[in-house]
C-alpha cells in the first residue's frame, strides 16, 4: 500500500461548482497534514495545513479523520484559477510524504 | 526574499555524462530537501539535510546519485553517469525552524532530460 494515496482525476468541473478531493495515508503515527497546490510546470506551494478539528480558508475547507486515516479538501464556488494539481501531504516525523496529486480543471 | 534558487532551470545531456544541479536555500532555513518528480512516481524525496548534515538519504536511487551541502547557503545534487531514466524535474526545498512550522518552500526546479 502506498504511503499517501489520491484519486488522480482529472476532475473537470464548471465554474461555481463544489468539488471534493480525498486522500488516505498508511502510517497511523503521522503527525501533521497539508494540502499543496502545483500549477502546470511550476513548483508545489503550500495551500493549507489540515487540523484535526477541520479548518477553513475562504472557499477551501480541509478535514482530517485520524481513525480512518483520511484527509479531504473541499473547494466551493470553483474559479478558473483553481485549475491545478492538488497534492496531499503527510508528515511522518522526519520528512514530508507527497501523494501523486489530483488534477482539477475548472472551465467557463 | 529571493526564495529558493535552483540552477540550471533546464538541462539536456547525453547518457553517460555527469550532471550537477545546484540549490541555494532561503537564508536562515536550516533544512534542505532534494526531490525528484516524474509522471509515473510523483514527487519523491531523495535526500534531506539538517544544519548541513545529511539526515536521510534512503531515497537516493543508487550510487550514481550523490548530494552535498558544504555550507548553509549551497547544495548540489550530482548524477554520474546519467541515464535516460534519470529524466525528471528535480526540486530543491528548504524549511526554517520557527514561524513557518513544517512548511517547505520549493525552488522552481531543474528539468533534466538525458538522451
Amino acid at each position: 500500500r502506498k504511503e499517501v494515496e489520491q484519486d488522480p482525476g482529472p476532475f473537470n468541473v464548471p465554474e461555481g461548482a463544489t468539488v471534493a478531493f480525498n486522500c488516505t495515508y498508511s502510517n497511523s503515527a503521522s503527525q501533521s497534514f497539508f494540502w499543496y497546490r502545483q500549477d502546470c510546470r511550476k513548483e508545489p506551494k503550500l495551500l493549507m495545513s489540515v487540523y484535526s478539528s477541520g479548518n477553513e480558508d475562504g472557499r477551501f475547507t480541509a478535514q482530517l479523520n485520524r481513525a480512518s486515516q483520511y484527509i479531504s479538501l473541499l473547494i466551493r464556488d470553483s474559479k478558473l484559477s483553481d485549475s491545478a494539481t492538488y497534492l496531499c501531504v503527510v508528515n511522518s516525523g522526519t520528512a514530508l510524504i507527497f501523494g501523486k496529486g489530483t488534477t482539477l480543471s475548472v472551465s467557463s | 526574499d529571493a526564495g529558493v534558487i535552483q540552477s540550471p532551470r533546464h538541462e539536456v545531456t547525453e547518457m553517460g555524462q555527469e550532471v550537477t544541479l545546484r540549490c541555494k536555500p532561503i537564508s536562515g532555513h536550516n533544512s534542505l530537501f532534494w526531490y525528484r518528480q516524474t509522471m509515473m512516481r510523483g514527487l519523491e524525496l531523495l535526500i534531506y539535510f539538517n544544519n548541513n548534515v545529511p539526515i536521510d538519504d534512503s531515497g537516493m536511487p543508487e550510487d550514481r546519485f550523490s548530494a552535498k551541502m558544504p555550507n548553509a547557503s549551497f547544495s548540489t545534487l550530482k548524477i554520474q553517469p546519467s541515464e535516460p531514466r534519470d529524466s525528471a524535474v528535480y526540486f530543491c526545498a528548504s524549511r526554517g525552524t520557527s514561524g513557518t512550522g513544517n512548511e517547505q518552500f520549493f525552488g522552481p526546479g531543474t528539468r533534466l532530460t538525458v538522451l
